[in-house]
């Protein structure tokens, strides 16, 4: 069946750095992924989304690109900020309903 | 825009109660959800549906029952609470079609004493 991989649990880093969280996925349908974030005590909301292969999407300064041929779409942002340590869930519909990964942390440190 | 309010916001109960989750949608979306949030698990589907009165099961549709008698609202029951469980509980709504935005409450959060 359809499921989707996020590696990291955690991810540490300090201000300013770059960052790349994981999402792979599975399915034998075409795929329409996204990526969920969700602040502390807040509800998840989208950060992006996209079903165009090799094909780069951007919103709020993070971007990720789907590729089909790896079945990924790694979520990366070139400078973290503090107000970006947040729950991130990247999530895939091949038709049906949204299946969500485990999700990474993000946690920024100064 | 619109909102999903989810009620209560806590709920504490006992060991084989059953608890009912309520939810509530403005923005005129036919499709709705009940996702549960465990820690380092996900998010998981319980229970969608696609319009009025229609009910699909998810994932983890074992030990719930839900409801949809008017297209804004939408209702999780758990059938037996289990003892120690803790959980948050989300329910979102879209609009048809693969591409649609899932749109999310602030979610209720269990415990079962």
């Amino acid at each position: 069946g359809d499921s989707v991989t996020q590696t990291e649990g955690l991810v540490t880093l300090t201000k300013g750095l770059p960052v790349m969280l994981n999402c792979t996925y599975q399915t034998t349908y075409s795929p329409f992924l996204f990526w969920y974030v969700q602040h502390l005590n807040e509800a998840p909301k989208l950060l992006l989304k996209s079903s165009t292969d090799n094909k780069r999407t951007e919103h709020q300064g993070f971007y990720a690109t789907l590729h089909k041929s790896s079945s990924s779409f790694h979520l990366q942002k070139s400078s973290v900020q503090l107000s970006d340590s947040a729950l991130y869930f990247c999530a895939l519909n091949s038709g049906t309903y949204q299946r969500f990964g485990t999700g990474t942390k993000l946690q920024v440190v100064p | 825009g619109g909102i999903i309010t989810q009620t209560p916001k806590f709920l504490i109960g006992q060991e084989g109660q059953k608890l009912t989750l309520k939810c509530q949608q403005n923005f005129n979306h036919d499709t709705m959800y009940w996702y549960r949030q465990d820690s380092g698990k996900g998010l998981r589907l319980i229970y969608y549906s696609i319009t009025e009165n229609d009910l699909q099961k998810g994932d983890l549709s074992e030990g719930y029952d839900a409801s949809r008698e008017k297209k804004s609202s939408f209702s999780l029951t758990v059938t037996s609470a289990q003892k120690n469980e803790m959980a948050v509980f989300l329910c979102a709504s879209s609009g048809t079609g693969r591409a649609e935005t899932l749109y999310f409450g602030s979610g209720t959060r269990l415990t079962v004493l």
